[in-house]
C-alpha cells in the first residue's frame, strides 16, 4: 500500500541555518503531496503542497518540489528562524481512493 | 472566529467510562474528518463524512462511533474507554474529500485515560 517515510527527528538547528526534511513516498497511483505543520498545543496547518510531478508549492519561505523519478518530496527553508520550531509532517493523497497518509513527522527544533 | 473548533479540550477519564467529544467547523465545508494521534505523534485518521454521510471508515474498534446530525457538525463517541484510548483527537474539514483540497485542524482534544 501506499506509505509516507520522512527522516527521523529532533532535528536541532541554529537560526539562520539552512533547513531539509527528507520526505519519499511509496504510491503505486499519482498521489498529491502536502507538508503539514503542527506548532505546540496546535491542531496541523497546510504549509505546501503540489499536485503533479515537477509541481513546486511554496509558503512562508519554504519550498518542497515533487519529484516522480525519486519519488521525493523534500522540504527545504534557506533561513530558519525560531518560530519555525514546530513539528512536520509530510503527507499524501492517493486520488485513486482519496485517503491521506502522513509520515511520522518530524520535530524541529531552531535555538537563537 | 475559530474555523473548527473542538470541546472539551482536555478529557480525563477512567477505563470502562463512555464520552463524547465534539467538533464544529464554521467554513461551510462538505467534508469532516477524525484524527487519533499518538503519544510519537503519529497520526491516523479514523473517520470521514462528506454531507453526513460516511465515507471513511478505517480499522478503528466498534467502541468509536461518529455521529453526523448536519454538515457543520462530526461528533466522535466512545464506549468502554481503554487505557490504549489515550491520546489527542483532532477534527478537521476541508471543502471537498481529500484530492488537492487543504484541511483545516481544530485544536485537539487530549483524552487520558486512567
Amino acid at each position: 500500500g501506499d506509505s509516507v517515510t520522512q527522516m527521523e527527528g529532533p532535528v536541532t538547528l541554529s537560526e539562520e541555518a539552512f533547513l531539509t526534511i527528507n520526505c519519499t513516498y511509496t504510491a503505486t497511483g499519482y498521489p498529491s503531496l502536502f507538508w503539514y505543520v503542527q506548532y505546540p498545543g496546535e491542531g496541523l496547518q497546510l504549509l505546501l503542497k503540489a499536485t503533479k510531478a515537477d509541481d513546486k508549492g511554496s509558503n512562508k519561505g519554504f519550498e518542497a518540489t515533487y519529484r516522480k523519478e525519486t519519488t521525493s518530496f523534500h522540504l527545504e527553508k534557506g533561513s530558519v528562524q525560531v518560530s519555525d520550531s514546530a513539528v512536520y509532517f509530510c503527507a499524501l493523497v492517493d486520488p485513486r481512493d482519496d485517503k491521506i497518509i502522513f509520515g511520522k513527522g518530524t520535530r524541529l527544533h531552531i535555538l537563537p | 472566529d475559530t474555523a473548527v473548533s473542538q470541546t472539551p479540550k482536555y478529557l480525563v477519564t477512567q477505563m470502562g467510562n463512555d464520552k463524547s467529544i465534539k467538533c464544529e467547523q464554521n467554513l461551510g465545508h462538505d467534508t469532516m474528518y477524525w484524527y487519533k494521534q499518538d503519544s510519537k505523534k503519529f497520526l491516523k485518521i479514523m473517520f470521514s463524512y462528506n454531507n453526513k454521510e460516511l465515507i471513511i471508515n478505517e480499522t478503528v474498534p466498534n467502541r468509536f462511533s461518529p455521529k453526523s446530525p448536519d454538515k457543520a457538525h462530526l461528533n466522535l463517541h466512545i464506549n468502554s474507554l481503554e487505557l490504549g484510548d489515550s491520546a489527542v483527537y483532532f477534527c478537521a474539514s476541508s471543502q471537498g474529500r481529500f484530492g488537492a483540497y487543504e484541511q483545516y485542524f481544530g485544536p485537539g482534544t487530549r483524552l487520558t485515560v486512567t
